[in-house]
């Protein structure tokens, strides 16, 4: 089975500043995906990360995917308060057929 | 294009009663998933279907749940009897495929149904 541990849970950040967040999981996985979550919503797709080494950035968000490690980072630049959300890592495997395994989500709070 | 969308949005009933769950998948995707939110257990799959075939209902928490894709555009989760530990955010997410052609492709969310059993 697969196992998605992700830390911390909660994150409460001043505006500007930078932080990461980070991502394990316990068995090889196919795909890793970031997702983000506002209070009351869906989920909505950030990153998809396939190999080993792949990094990928989107505003002020960027993923990162170590395989060998099985760890993968979301590291937020200069945040501000619109990045406010749950951010949930998952995993995924062909032989399940890539349905996510989801960590508990990191509650990200970005305050003035 | 329109997403995946998820009726009811919200639903609140008593325990013993049916429930129904209703998702149209995103037009062209072929997998379909199933997934419960709860502050307890988090984000759990419950089943997913492939071309409309149910391919792994093992998340499906008892008999008491059961799930059905008649086509390529519906599927239904229906909970009878329902119990007050079945209240939940259900989500239904779709794909365009699981093979190696889609493998940057994440899947796609509907907005959920929030659902209270008193």
């Amino acid at each position: 089975e697969l196992k998605v541990e992700q830390n911390p849970l909660f994150l409460s950040m001043q505006e500007g500043k930078n932080y990461t967040i980070y991502c394990n999981y316990s068995t090889t996985s196919d795909r890793l995906y970031w997702y983000r979550q506002d209070p009351g919503k869906s989920l909505e797709s950030l990153f998809v990360l396939l190999s080993n080494g792949a990094v990928k950035q989107e505003g002020r968000l960027m993923a990162s995917l170590d395989t060998k490690a099985r760890l993968s980072t979301l590291h937020i630049t200069a945040a501000v308060h619109d990045l406010s959300a749950t951010y949930f890592c998952a995993v995924s495997h062909s032989n399940s057929g890539y349905a996510l395994n989801f960590g508990k989500g990191t509650s990200l709070l970005v305050t003035p | 294009d329109a997403g995946v969308i998820q009726s009811p949005r919200h639903e609140v009933t008593e325990m013993g009663q049916e429930v129904t769950l209703r998702c149209k998948p995103i037009s062209g995707h072929n997998s379909l998933f199933w997934y419960r939110q709860t502050m307890m257990r988090g984000l759990e799959l419950l089943i997913y279907f492939n071309n409309n075939v149910p391919i792994d209902d093992s998340g499906m928490p008892e008999d008491r749940f059961s799930a059905k894709m008649p086509n390529a555009s519906f599927s239904t989760l229906k909970i009878q009897p329902s119990e007050p530990r079945d209240s939940a955010v259900y989500f239904c997410a779709s794909s365009l495929g699981t093979g190696a052609t889609y493998s940057n492709q994440p899947q796609h969310f509907g907005d959920g149904t929030r659902l209270s059993i008193l």
